[in-house]
């Protein structure tokens, strides 16, 4: 079956350090990678996508993400976290078909 | 603004009674889909249409229906026969390549009596 993992629940991070959120997939074929942000009580934001070219991304708030085919990861970084960027990150997978696959989510806790 | 527009924010529903989501967008996208958010779970995939007056089954499709009469419009009934509805839903929508990503709206939080 196909699927998307993020292995950690949470991750806490001091506000100015770096942060790295993880994505792992299991899809068959070369499907395009998404990264939304929640925030309490709204809806999904798109942060950034890969689809093809270079493997790091960039998008927005400054967070950029790196995929790696060998490892079928798809992890979300910045180099210096804020506390606004405490959130609920989601990692999308979409193969060649019309349907999104999400992962679990992972709570961002940036700590002043 | 172009955007997603979800209501009402809050909804009750009684034991045996259907209820209305509204989700308009107008953002001239094609493809509209509708999620179920519940703690701990992610998204799950209700129902989704990538054109006027047809729409799909996503993997949790029992006890709920929609139509898609209008390009900008796409209402999620959540019926009766839906055991357990309470949870959090949210409608997106997109260009529909399948590269491109989907916007959502802010959501409905459905709550039982």
């Amino acid at each position: 079956a196909q699927s998307v993992a993020q292995p950690e629940d949470q991750v806490n991070v001091a506000e100015g350090n770096p942060l790295t959120v993880k994505c792992t997939y299991s899809v068959s074929g070369n499907p395009y990678l998404f990264w939304y942000v929640q925030y309490p009580n709204r809806g999904l934001q798109f942060l950034l996508k890969y689809i093809t070219g270079d493997n790091l991304v960039k998008g927005s708030y400054g967070f950029e993400a790196e995929f790696n085919k060998s490892q079928t990861s798809f992890h979300l970084k910045k180099p210096s976290a804020l506390v606004s960027d405490s959130a609920l990150y989601f990692c999308a997978v979409r193969p060649n078909t019309d349907k999104l696959i999400f992962g679990t989510g992972t709570r961002l806790q940036v700590f002043p | 603004d172009g955007g997603i527009t979800q209501s009402p924010k809050y909804l009750f529903r009684k034991e045996g009674q259907n209820v209305t989501l509204s989700c308009e967008q107008n953002l001239n996208h094609d493809a509209m889909y509708w999620y179920r958010q519940d703690p701990g779970q992610g998204l799950r995939l209700i129902y989704y249409s990538q054109i006027v007056n047809d729409f799909q089954k996503g993997d949790i499709a029992e006890g709920y229906s929609v139509s898609r009469e209008k390009k900008e419009s796409f209402p999620l009934t959540v019926t009766s026969a839906q055991k357990n509805p309470t949870a959090f839903y949210l409608c997106a929508s997109s260009m529909g390549e399948f590269n491109q990503p989907q916007h959502f709206g802010d959501g409905t939080r459905l709550s039982i009596l």
